[in-house]
């Protein structure tokens, strides 16, 4: 059974401030690692797929890094609004068995 | 253009019935692929199809079965439903089969088992 791990499991930021989270994975028979972001009644939105150890990638103030030597990704958010409030989930892909998932981490930005 | 479609969104079957539930992938994706959420964790991967054929399945038990048509849209059935299938059924699509696509998700299907 694979094993992916968020933490933490709940954040509450103050809005401006910038914020980061940790998803931990198996470091062998690495495929890709996914970021969603899901809000409540909708459906998860794709923030990045990240396939080479040391991929950086931004969108906006949202950036991702990947370590697939030792199993880890951080999600970084700039200058937090409200409307990053959100779970942000992540999911290892390890082969033909689809996706797993990591429990996420429910962010809660305060004005 | 149209996101991972799904249907029903909500629906509330007995024990012992069956569901069958609905997804249209994006145009022009040939993969499809499903997951069951439950509350508190994240979703689950039950069945995986690429140009309808099954590529992966989940540990799941054989009362979930599902299948892909010329059209790339899919179907997800359960048979004899037990309490502990209520979840939310997330459907997704992606262009192909390679590790780097991204995976695009459908709201999901509320299924409800009294």
């Amino acid at each position: 059974i694979l094993n992916v791990e968020q933490s933490p499991q709940s954040l509450h930021v103050q809005e401006g401030d910038s914020t980061n989270f940790t998803c931990s994975f198996p470091s062998s028979n690495f495929y890709a690692l996914h970021w969603y972001r899901w809000e409540t009644a909708k459906s998860p939105e794709a923030l990045f797929v990240m396939t080479l150890n040391g991929d950086e990638k931004k969108k906006g103030r949202i950036s991702a890094t990947l370590n697939t030597k030792e199993g880890y990704s951080y999600l970084y958010i700039k200058g937090s609004q409200p409307e990053d409030s959100a779970t942000y989930l992540c999911a290892f892909l390890g082969g033909a068995d689809g996706l797993t998932f990591g429990k996420g981490t429910h962010l809660i930005i305060q004005p | 253009d149209a996101g991972v479609t799904q249907s029903p969104t909500h629906l509330i079957k007995t024990r012992g019935q069956h569901v069958t539930l609905r997804c249209s992938p994006i145009s022009g994706h040939k993969s499809v692929s499903w997951y069951q959420q439950v509350l508190g964790q994240g979703p689950q991967f039950i069945f995986q199809y690429y140009e309808k054929e099954e590529r992966g399945r989940g540990n799941f038990p054989d009362r979930f079965s599902a299948r892909q048509f010329p059209n790339y849209s899919s179907e997800l059935n359960v048979n004899a439903l037990l309490l502990g299938d209520s979840a939310l059924y997330l459907c997704a699509s992606t262009a192909g089969g390679g590790p780097g696509n991204t995976i695009y998700f459908g709201e999901g299907s509320w299924l409800t088992v009294v």
